[in-house]
């Protein structure tokens, strides 16, 4: 079957660094994508990585390993409004998103 | 401009009732998608729609039809509402590939109260 593991919940301080973890098993891989989401609004898209590595894109980073189906998003100089939930999902072989649970991220001052 | 928008925000019915939700996108792209995020917050893709072909997850009840009157219009109606159908639906676009990168946008959500 198709499925996406992430955090739950994940707490962090404001000014500090997270790592929010993903691990896919998808039938086939076409990209591994990363979007936020604030309590009551809609999705939006923060970053997509189709090759290993890190992709970094101002605060916002993410990494991906094909071989391990895993990648992660970081967070650097966190910041209030960061507080949100972070959904990871990865597009199978027939081009469809398989999503996570999102990640409940709490900044605290 | 909203790139992405659908209504109504709140929709309160009773179980049995038909209802529809309208989404409408400026962005000019070729799909659009009716995605349902369930009280866990999996987003579950319902149906795609291009002026080709339309997917339907089966999953998905009969009782839940998308409607498309042009590329720029797809709403979703719903007859003889459950009380399972309680959710949050998004509509969302993007512009068609090959399979390539597609970023989602989406609208504002529609939070559908079965009662």
């Amino acid at each position: 079957g198709q499925n996406i593991d992430q955090p739950t919940e994940m707490t962090a301080t404001e000014g500090a660094i997270v790592q929010i973890n993903c691990t896919y098993q998808t039938s086939g891989f076409n990209g591994l994508f990363w979007y936020q989401q604030h309590a009551g609004e809609a999705p939006t898209f923060l970053s997509y990585n189709v090759l290993d590595g890190l992709e970094e894109k101002g605060r916002f980073s993410s990494f991906l390993s094909r071989s391990k189906g895993y990648s992660y998003l970081l967070l650097k100089e966190l910041q209030m409004k960061d507080s949100a939930s972070y959904l990871c999902a990865s597009m199978d072989s027939n081009y469809q998103l398989i999503w996570g649970a999102g990640t409940k991220l709490i900044i605290k001052p | 401009d909203t790139a992405v928008s659908q209504t109504p925000k709140y929709l309160v019915t009773q179980m049995g009732n038909d209802k529809s939700i309208k989404c409408e996108q400026n962005l000019g792209h070729d799909t659009m998608y009716w995605y349902k995020q369930d009280s866990k917050k999996f987003l579950k893709i319902m149906f795609s729609y291009n002026n080709k072909e339309l997917i339907i997850n089966e999953t998905v009840p009969n009782r839940f039809s998308p409607k498309s009157p042009d590329k720029a219009h797809l709403n979703l109606h719903i007859n003889s509402l459950e009380l399972g159908d309680s959710a949050v639906y998004f509509c969302a676009s993007s512009q068609e590939g090959q399979g390539s990168y597609e970023k989602l946008f989406f609208g504002s959500g529609t939070q559908l109260s079965v009662l």
